[in-house]
């Protein structure tokens, strides 16, 4: 089954220690999205790359960095986590607007709960 | 500013009816989507407006009026299982997803 693959389901961390979360798909979608989702909050945007092309929001830390070395990978990479950085971390896929059918919904990984300790 | 609101939470009776309501304030609109979200896990399609009208699906139902900025969605016979949390989230003109917070729906025996 095509999908959004998210590892690891659970890291954690030392304050300031560097961590790296990962996401593949088999969807073959061009657009992938880096969100952060703290508990009964609405899931906050970091970055999304149509294809290659990276989009970082205006207020995602600088400590948050992304890379995408194909269409099928996307990595999250947080240089010096802190406590407030602790949350669940989802990766997820759609189309790119203008092509297939009109439906552009988000496809999204089971997500990674970072904790930092 | 893009806003979407929605009420925190809910409670409803299992058997029973639910809608749950979702303004939005976007800069321009290219579709309305709901998500599902259990506790701890990633959110899920339910469905899609970008028409005025209701669209049904099963048990769920979501309804999208542009001129009033309104959706709800309607979740009938209402299980157990169906206890999670309904994300309201709109496409704007940049293609940029804006989410609600989410609406937090509990069922009672």
């Amino acid at each position: 089954d095509a999908m959004v693959i998210q590892n690891p389901r659970y890291q954690v961390t030392q304050f300031g220690k560097p961590v790296t979360l990962s996401c593949s798909q088999t969807l073959n979608h061009n657009v992938m999205y880096w969100y952060q989702q703290k508990s009964s909050q609405a899931p906050k945007l970091l970055f999304h790359y149509y294809d290659k092309d990276f989009n970082n929001e205006a207020d995602t830390p600088d400590n948050f960095q992304s890379r995408r070395p194909n269409t099928s990978f996307c990595f999250l990479d947080i240089r010096s986590p802190g406590l407030g950085d602790a949350a669940m971390y989802l990766c997820a896929t759609s189309r790119e607007p203008g092509t297939g059918g009109a439906v552009l919904e988000q496809y999204f990984g089971p997500g990674t709960r970072l904790t930092v300790t | 500013g893009q806003n979407i609101d929605q009420p925190t939470e809910m409670t409803a009776t299992e058997g029973a009816i639910v809608q749950i309501n979702c303004t939005y304030q976007t800069s321009g609109f290219n579709g309305l989507f709901w998500y599902q979200q259990h506790a701890g896990e990633a959110p899920t399609f339910l469905s899609y407006n970008v028409l005025d009208g209701l669209e049904e699906k099963g048990r769920f139902s979501s309804f999208l009026s542009r001129s009033k900025g309104y959706s709800y969605l309607l979740l009938k016979e209402l299980q157990m299982k169906d206890s999670a949390s309904y994300l309201c989230a709109v496409i704007n003109s940049n293609y940029q997803l804006i989410w609600g917070a989410g609406t937090k729906l509990i069922i009672k025996p």
